[in-house]
């Protein structure tokens, strides 16, 4: 079966950096995800990683491990439109059509 | 990136009654796309995998004649909540995946947030 585990809720502040951890098990890992959910809203894609190292995307990179099952989604230079949850997927070619399999999502707070 | 549109936005209809929902790809073909249902403060949980021209393939605990999926050309899938009941109450969101995007990656529409009275 698939497991992600990333931490329910982080707080920051404006201008910080936060790095936000997801560790994932799956039989059949073929890529890992990271996507931004604003409250009601539909989630966006920010990130993608299959081999192991960082990608860097503007003031957000993410780094992947594949032999320790885990991933880090960096944000720096928090901004409070950066108030939002942040999802780790993992897909899996073992799963019809490699659906994506989600996390439960960490809400992060930036106050000023 | 890519442009998934859902239809509609969101909806309230009476116990007992169907509701169907599109999801379309607006400037891909998608050969594949996605149901999914969030409920508050949770996260997505994959209810269906909507293949073009043949049947949907339903995740456990799923029910398929509950839930109908129809994925009748490549831009267009529909989700057909029958006899809801309010336990049905949730948000409903599609994506597809852009074959010709980097990693194939998935795009979602904007989501459909069902109440059933």
């Amino acid at each position: 079966g698939q497991n992600i585990d990333q931490p329910t809720e982080m707080t920051a502040t404006e201008g910080a950096i936060v790095q936000i951890n997801c560790t994932y098990q799956t039989s059949g890992f073929n890529g890992l995800f990271w996507y931004q959910q604003h409250a009601g809203e539909a989630p966006t894609f920010l990130s993608y990683n299959v081999l192991d190292g960082l990608e860097e995307k503007g003031r957000f990179s993410s780094f992947l491990s594949r032999s320790k099952g885990y991933s880090y989604l960096l944000l720096k230079e928090l901004q409070m439109k950066d108030s939002a949850s942040y999802l780790c997927a993992v897909r899996d070619h073992n799963q019809a059509g490699t659906a994506l399999i989600f996390g439960k999502g960490t809400t992060l707070s930036v106050s000023s | 990136g890519a442009v998934v549109s859902q239809h509609p936005s969101w909806v309230i209809c009476k116990s007992g009654t169907s509701v169907k929902i599109e999801c379309r790809s607006l400037d891909f073909q998608a050969t594949t796309m996605f149901w999914y249902r969030q409920f508050p403060k949770q996260s997505l949980m994959l209810m269906a995998t909507s293949n073009e021209g043949s049947k949907a393939t339903y995740e456990q605990g799923v029910e398929k004649d509950k839930f109908l999926i129809n994925h009748a050309s490549l831009t267009l899938s529909t989700l057909t909540v029958t006899s809801a009941h309010p336990e049905d109450s949730s948000f409903y969101i599609c994506s597809a995946r852009d074959p010709g995007g980097l990693a194939d990656t998935q795009y979602f529409g904007p989501g459909t947030r069902l109440t059933v009275l």
